[in-house]
């Protein structure tokens, strides 16, 4: 089965309202990763937050890693329309530390 | 954008004949990856690579083999096509483990 479970599968809200998603994992990692992905193109990368870090920030991004209940968190800042994509998370488990496992992603909709 | 590139991008087979498709990267990282996408499943790890010669299943290998001949190319055959087998199939790679990873735009394959 797959590491990352997502958290809503799909989640619509008002330009410039905040949008959170979550993330979680069965194993032990390394990292956990966010990906966006727009309609009909291949992944992007967001961010990387490491097992030892709890909180990371990269512009409107807010990310932050629970390792004790196993899940993480991405928050969007002040959503635009262009922020409407599929965002999925990823992780690195420390066993099998060669792949890297995504989630099912949450389909985010921005409403102008 | 990292210098990768699947082939074809669409293609249209029967149930029974073989396909294989094509990753192509100019970046000499060490690892790459091929998932499929479908509706409701996110992205699956079908099978990765290493390195040359290396390579390892991923969650869905059933049906697939792979190759690695050289740095640049990672090749994903599917030996006999099923119906199944109608997905969007993504290649990526990255330099080492628990990186980033970046991804081709994929190939839309569909099995009749």
């Amino acid at each position: 089965s797959q590491q990352g479970e997502e958290d809503p599968q799909a989640l619509s809200i008002q330009e410039g309202e905040n949008a959170t998603m979550n993330c979680s994992y069965k194993t032990s990692i390394n990292n956990l990763q966010w990906y966006r992905q727009n309609s009909g193109r291949g992944l992007v990368h967001l961010i990387l937050i490491r097992s030892n870090e709890r909180e990371k920030h990269s512009g409107r991004l807010r990310v932050t890693l629970d390792t004790s209940k196993k899940s993480s968190s991405l928050l969007i800042t002040a959503s635009r329309a262009a922020d409407t994509a599929s965002y999925f998370c990823a992780t690195d488990g420390i066993q099998g530390a060669q792949k890297l496992v995504f989630g099912q992603g949450t389909r985010l909709t921005i409403n102008p | 954008d990292a210098g990768i590139t699947q082939s074809p991008r669409h293609k249209v087979t029967e149930t029974g004949t073989p396909v294989t498709l094509r990753c192509h990267q100019t970046e000499n990282h060490r690892y790459m990856y091929w998932y499929r996408q479908d509706p409701g499943h996110g992205l699956r790890l079908i099978h990765y690579s290493y390195g040359v010669k290396d390579t390892d299943k991923g969650e869905v290998s059933d049906g697939y083999s792979v190759s690695r001949s050289k740095t640049e190319d990672f090749l994903l055959t599917l030996e006999s096509a099923t119906s199944s087998q109608t997905s969007v199939y993504f290649c990526a790679i990255r330099p080492q483990m628990n990186t980033e990873a970046f991804f081709g735009q994929g190939t839309r394959l569909t099995v009749v």
